[in-house]
């Protein structure tokens, strides 16, 4: 199975800063037939599902505000929130869907500092 | 709109089975794939398997192969999944998800959590 791997796994940013979550292949995700990379990027409300934010690594799911951010190639993926807001506090899972089985990182608990 | 609806929380004792449903609308019911996905410790998401819902091929994560079954109902636009064996680490919270695009693999929408509680 590849295993994904996010840091830090806890965050605190002030209200209007930057957060970076960082995400690990154990390897890489990145289909060169369709020269895509199959990392997606999930946050999860407590008592709620989680919500789609990016998929192919950086492209936004409709709706998704513009500040939420996703980049790399490969092993290396990175989700920025360009300036934080009170209700992006969550907790944030990179995914892969290059291989079956799908799997997720162990999440990144984003709060407010 | 999508709708993913599953059914209620569940309590069974260690040994039993549980079945859960997933009913869904608003989108052409055979055209698009359902995942289930758990929430594990930690809190961790780990995917369990899928359903191509109109061939009804599934596939499984290994260690769900022997326990976990996947079916449909097309004609109530339901998906199933039963999980056997039940231990305590089963204990938690099962969600069904429908892939984003069609004959998509990135998952876009889920339904609200079916919470299961083991215990004797």
């Amino acid at each position: 199975d590849i295993v994904m791997t996010q840091a830090p796994d806890s965050l605190a940013v002030s209200l209007g800063e930057r957060a970076t979550i960082n995400c690990k292949s154990s390897q890489s995700v990145f289909r060169s037939s369709y020269n895509k990379n199959y990392l997606a990027w999930y946050m999860q409300k407590p008592g709620q599902p989680p919500r789609l934010l990016v998929y192919w690594a950086s492209t936004r799911e409709s709706g998704v505000p513009e500040r939420f951010n996703g980049s790399g190639s490969g092993t290396d993926f990175t989700l920025t929130i360009s300036s934080l807001q009170a209700e992006d506090v969550a907790v944030y899972y990179c995914q892969q869907h290059f291989a079956t089985p799908q799997t997720f990182g162990q999440g990144t608990k984003v709060e407010i500092k | 709109q999508v709708q993913l609806v599953q059914s209620g929380p569940e309590v069974r004792k260690p040994g039993a089975s549980v079945k859960i449903s997933c009913e869904t609308s608003g989108y052409n019911f055979n055209n698009f794939a359902i995942h289930w996905v758990r929430q594990a410790p930690g809190p961790r998401l780990e995917w369990m398997g899928w359903i191509n819902v109109g061939t009804g091929k599934t596939e499984f994560a290994q260690k769900f192969q022997d326990r976990v079954t996947i079916t449909r109902d097309t004609s109530a636009t339901t998906v199933y999944m039963e999980v056997s064996r039940l231990t305590s680490e089963d204990a938690t919270t099962y969600y069904c998800a429908r892939s984003r695009s069609m004959f998509g693999v990135v998952i876009g929408y889920w339904g609200q959590g079916t919470p299961v509680a083991v215990s004797a």
